[in-house]
């Protein structure tokens, strides 16, 4: 079954607004989780790596005004898309690993469609 | 820098054929894993098969073999007897070290298409 959990799976919203994206790891603890950025038949782009208690580290060209990541708990991390417009919209996906493992298996959630009118 | 090339932007076979799609790395860390993932087309993101850099066997996973030949860099999936339901993107990713909690890097991908 799935070890990452991501809600919700798709979003409408319209410009200006804020959307909220929650990705939760299921029975286990994640200190860092990640998130990535996919537009059709392309790659996916790591975003931001997200760390439970303090700030989250952002990829270059990346704004951290814009996307805004919460990790307040060792299980949940939360995407925010503040302001959204139309370009923002894509395919947004967080991934987790065990921690303390020696393979470092990134788990994805399934991912969240945004469509921003 | 780390890089991942993936250089078959698609592929066909026909079901019960095996296929390969292959992956090309850079990076100048000793120490790092090798993955593939596959994505249909709901999008999620399904891990298949994992090597390390120390990992002197090649990585097998059921119908699924990775062919990791360390000096060239390379690092391809073999799928064998291709099934309808394994057409899919394939994603290669790269990630630094053997410790959780680094990000992966990720090839653009191969679109594997299986007919009957």
């Amino acid at each position: 079954g799935a070890v990452v959990s991501q809600h919700p799976s798709w979003v409408i919203c319209k410009s200006g607004t804020s959307v909220k994206i929650e990705c939760r790891s299921l029975d286990f603890q994640a200190t860092t989780m990640f998130w990535y950025r996919q537009f059709p038949k392309q790659s996916l782009m790591l975003m931001a790596t997200s760390n439970e208690g303090s700030k989250a580290t952002y990829e270059q060209g990346v704004e951290k005004d814009k996307f805004l990541i919460n990790h307040a708990s060792l299980t949940l991390s939360t995407l925010t898309v503040t302001s959204a417009h139309p370009e923002d919209s894509s395919f947004y996906i967080c991934s987790a690993s065990f921690p303390g493992r020696a393979k470092n298996i990134q788990y994805f959630g399934a991912g969240t469609r945004l469509s921003v009118l | 820098a780390q890089k991942i090339t993936q250089t078959q932007p698609g592929m066909f076979v026909q079901e019960k054929e095996a296929v390969t799609l292959d992956c090309t790395y850079d990076t100048s860390d000793q120490s790092y894993g090798l993955f593939w993932y596959k994505q249909p087309s709901s999008g999620e993101m399904i891990f298949l098969i994992y090597q390390g850099s120390y990992d002197e066997q090649n990585a097998t996973e059921g119908r699924y073999s990775l062919n990791f030949q360390k000096a060239r860099k390379s690092a391809n999936l073999v799928i064998s007897a291709s099934q309808l339901g394994d057409s899919a993107m394939y994603f290669c990713a790269m990630g630094s070290g053997n410790q959780a909690g680094t990000a992966l890097i990720f090839g653009k991908g191969t679109t594997l298409s299986v007919s009957s």
